[in-house]
């Protein structure tokens, strides 16, 4: 069983669309994430929710838009895509106050606009 | 604020050698301080951690790390590396060890010669 699963794995599409991420957790994790890779490798967090609350908010444009309809899931939208919007979108979750430091990621989507 | 550098952007070792990948990081209290490790397609697994206590600490697939505070360093260690140890890897400092304050580094790629 994937423990932080993602979908779509890979996604092209044509700037201007708008497109969706979707993560799902089964390890009763309280806290998940949304981390963004760029081509550099360079991991940087995007958003963080505690039982559907948003939590972390960096600074990330209006475009981008969170969704956590359960303490499971944390979905992510983006509207009117550019082309630096391409990277690697990782989701990640940790354990209740993410305490321990440790995160627990998905395999990650890889977003390429043309 | 927090910051990690790894100054080795690309490391080649041969099968059996020894590794160090480099880790310096800046953070104005005690820090906490991680190991993450990235295959390739795939998303970041925790190798160790240092929160308090012991300098050394060993971490899971045979790798160790020493807190040297005077350097304000994490250096990961492996006596022995394995072609399974094609990576990316990636420091990371957290505050309180948290996991909603990670700051990450921006990675070492590990390549292991027959």
């Amino acid at each position: 069983d994937t423990a932080v699963s993602q979908t779509p794995k890979y996604l092209v599409t044509q700037m201007g669309n708008d497109k969706s991420i979707k993560c799902e957790q089964n390890l009763g994790h309280d806290t998940m994430y949304w981390y963004k890779q760029d081509s550099k490798k360079f991991l940087k967090i995007m958003f963080s929710y505690n039982n559907k609350e948003l939590i972390i908010n960096e600074t990330v444009p209006n475009r981008f838009s969170p969704k956590s309809p359960d303490k499971a899931h944390l979905n992510l939208h983006i509207n009117s895509l550019e082309l630096g919007d391409s990277a690697v979108y990782f989701c990640a979750s940790s354990y209740p106050g993410g305490n321990t430091g440790e995160l627990f990621f998905g395999e990650g989507s890889r977003l390429t606009v043309l | 604020a927090q910051s990690v550098t790894q100054p080795d952007i690309h490391i080649t070792v041969s099968e059996g050698a020894s590794l160090e990948l480099r880790c310096n990081y800046s953070y104005g209290a005690t820090p906490y301080l991680f190991w993450y490790v990235q295959s390739p397609g795939q998303g970041l697994q925790l190798l160790l951690k240092y929160f308090s206590g012991d300098t050394l600490v060993q971490g899971i697939k045979g790798f160790e790390a020493e807190f040297k505070r005077s350097q304000s360093s994490f250096n990961l260690r492996k006596p022995s590396v394995h072609w399974s140890d094609a990576a990316e890897y990636f420091c990371a400092v957290g505050r309180s060890g948290s996991a909603r304050q990670l700051t990450f580094g921006s990675g070492t790629q590990l390549t292991v010669l027959p």
